[in-house]
């Protein structure tokens, strides 16, 4: 079956502007999570979802980062008012429920370039 | 809060040679612990995991136990080939409420003919 998909796989933007970036997770699949790659790094959780709520949001790095899943499937990241720092690999993953055994699936990620 | 520290790498070896990288942990409680593997080209992808002390995890001729006495949980493989040629992470995972993934850093592994 479709494993996670991201789109777009790459983006480009301008220091200052606003993107959103989508996570479509294997269906039936509860649990969504968010994570960030720097180069040369390993992830960092970012923020996960259990249905449509946000279960825990603490690694999000400041307010200019926001996530939904308003119909616990689809999830959007948005970041507003982009910097440099914020460029990375973007890496949604999603599981059948949140815990240790249940086995993350992570998608291929969006690499963002804030230029 | 919780934490993984990966061997530094990169690391290259002969095909055939016996391979260890180390990983340990910092976590409260009783985490579960994790390792991904992302190939050249693809996505992160998990290669085993164990989830309790004592527990040995292994897939495609890895192996690594969970070693509470020393938080530690080193991947090692008797003969490597050149397709295990990757970038390889070392994870945990909380209790319950706390399942989000804490990842090493990562070491890059190359495999020589």
């Amino acid at each position: 079956g479709a494993g996670v998909s991201q789109t777009p796989s790459n983006k480009v933007t301008e220091k200052g502007k606003y993107v959103e970036l989508r996570c479509d997770p294997i269906s039936g699949h509860t649990a969504l999570y968010w994570y960030r790659q720097s180069l040369g790094q390993g992830p960092e959780f970012l923020i996960y979802f259990q249905g449509t709520g946000a279960a825990d949001d603490s690694g999000l790095p400041n307010d200019r980062f926001f996530a939904v899943r308003p119909e616990g499937s689809v999830s959007t990241l948005k970041i507003q008012r982009t910097e440099r720092g914020d460029s990375a690999v973007y890496l949604c993953a999603s599981s059948p429920q949140a815990g240790a055994n249940y086995e993350q699936y992570f998608g291929p990620g969006t690499r963002l370039t804030v230029t | 809060g919780n934490s993984v520290t990966q061997m530094e790498g990169p690391v290259t070896l002969s095909e055939e040679a016996f391979l260890t990288i180390n990983c340990t942990y910092t976590a409260t409680g009783y985490p579960s612990l994790f390792w991904y593997v992302q190939y050249p080209g693809e996505g992160l992808q998990l290669l085993l995991k164990a989830t309790k002390a004592d527990d040995k995890g292994s897939n495609k001729g890895f192996e690594a136990t969970y070693r509470k006495e020393t938080t530690s949980f080193h991947l090692e493989k008797g003969s490597v080939q050149v397709s295990d040629s990757a970038v390889y992470f070392c994870a945990l995972s909380g209790d319950f409420g706390n399942e989000k993934l804490t990842f090493g850093t990562g070491t890059r592994l190359t495999i020589i003919p």
